[in-house]
C-alpha cells in the first residue's frame, strides 16, 4: 500500500535559520513526486516535481532533493514570507489514488 | 486568468440537505480531482476522473457522488449532508504529462449544521 509521511510536522525557525523537511514515501513504482506550499484559506500551489533519484530542483531559498525512499525540502535563509504548510505528493505507476502527507508547518520568525 | 474555479466558495447546509459543488478548469487537463481537507488531516481524495467519462473512488467516497459534465467541469455532489461532511473542499486538475504538478481551486468551505 502507498504511504508518505511527512517530517516534522511543525517546524518553527528564526529568520535566516536554515532547515530542512522531510517526506517519506512508499509506492509502487515512482513516477514522480511533488512538493507544494499552502498558505492558510488558500489551495496548494505547485513547487516542484522530482522524478528520479538524485535529482534536484531550486527555486529561491528552496531546493528538493529525491532519493529513493525519501524527499527533502532544504529552506537556506528563510524569510518570514515562507512560513506556510509543505505538502509532498508522490505519485505511482498504480494509477491516479494519490495520497498527500499531512504537511509541515512552517513558521518563520522575524 | 488560466486556472481552476470552484463554486461557491461559502455554504452551510442543514442536516440532510442536497447540494452539488462545481468546479471548472480552462486548460485542457484531462484529469479532474475533489480533495477535502479537514484540520489535522490533510488533503484526502475523494473522487476523480482520469478522463472525461471516466470516474473513480478515491480514500474517502462514501456520502458523496460525482459527475464528468465534459473535459472541463466535474461536479461534487453531497446527497444528504451530514456533520462530518464540513470541511474544506478542494478542486485540481493536472496537465497530461504532470510536469507542472496539479493546479488546485481556491476551495469551497462547507458547513453542515
Amino acid at each position: 500500500e502507498d504511504q508518505v509521511t511527512q517530517s516534522p510536522e511543525a517546524l518553527r525557525l528564526q529568520e535566516g535559520e536554515s532547515s530542512s523537511l522531510n517526506c517519506s514515501y512508499t509506492v509502487s513504482g515512482l513516477r514522480g513526486l511533488f512538493w507544494y506550499r499552502q498558505d492558510p484559506g488558500k489551495g496548494p500551489e505547485f513547487l516542484f516535481t522530482l522524478y528520479s533519484a538524485g535529482e534536484e530542483k531550486e527555486k529561491e531559498r528552496l531546493k528538493a532533493t529525491l532519493t529513493k525512499k525519501e524527499s527533502f525540502l532544504h529552506i537556506t535563509a528563510p524569510k518570514p514570507e515562507d512560513s506556510a504548510t509543505y505538502l509532498c505528493l508522490p505519485e505511482g505507476t498504480s494509477g491516479s489514488r494519490l495520497t498527500f502527507g499531512e504537511g509541515t508547518q512552517l513558521t518563520v520568525n522575524p | 486568468n488560466a486556472g481552476v474555479t470552484q463554486t461557491p466558495k461559502f455554504q452551510v447546509l442543514k442536516t440532510g440537505q442536497s447540494m452539488t459543488l462545481q468546479c471548472a478548469q480552462d486548460m485542457n487537463h484531462n484529469s479532474m480531482y475533489w480533495y477535502r481537507q479537514d484540520p489535522g488531516m490533510g488533503l484526502r481524495l475523494i473522487y476523480y476522473s482520469a478522463s472525461e467519462g471516466t470516474t473513480d473512488k478515491g480514500e474517502v467516497p462514501n456520502g458523496y457522488n460525482v459527475s464528468r459534465l465534459n473535459k472541463r467541469e466535474f461536479s461534487l455532489r453531497l446527497e444528504s449532508a451530514a456533520p462530518s461532511q464540513t470541511s474544506v473542499y478542494f478542486c485540481a486538475s493536472i496537465d497530461p504529462g504532470g510536469v507542472y504538478g496539479y493546479t488546485f481551486g481556491s476551495g469551497t468551505r462547507l458547513t453542515v449544521v
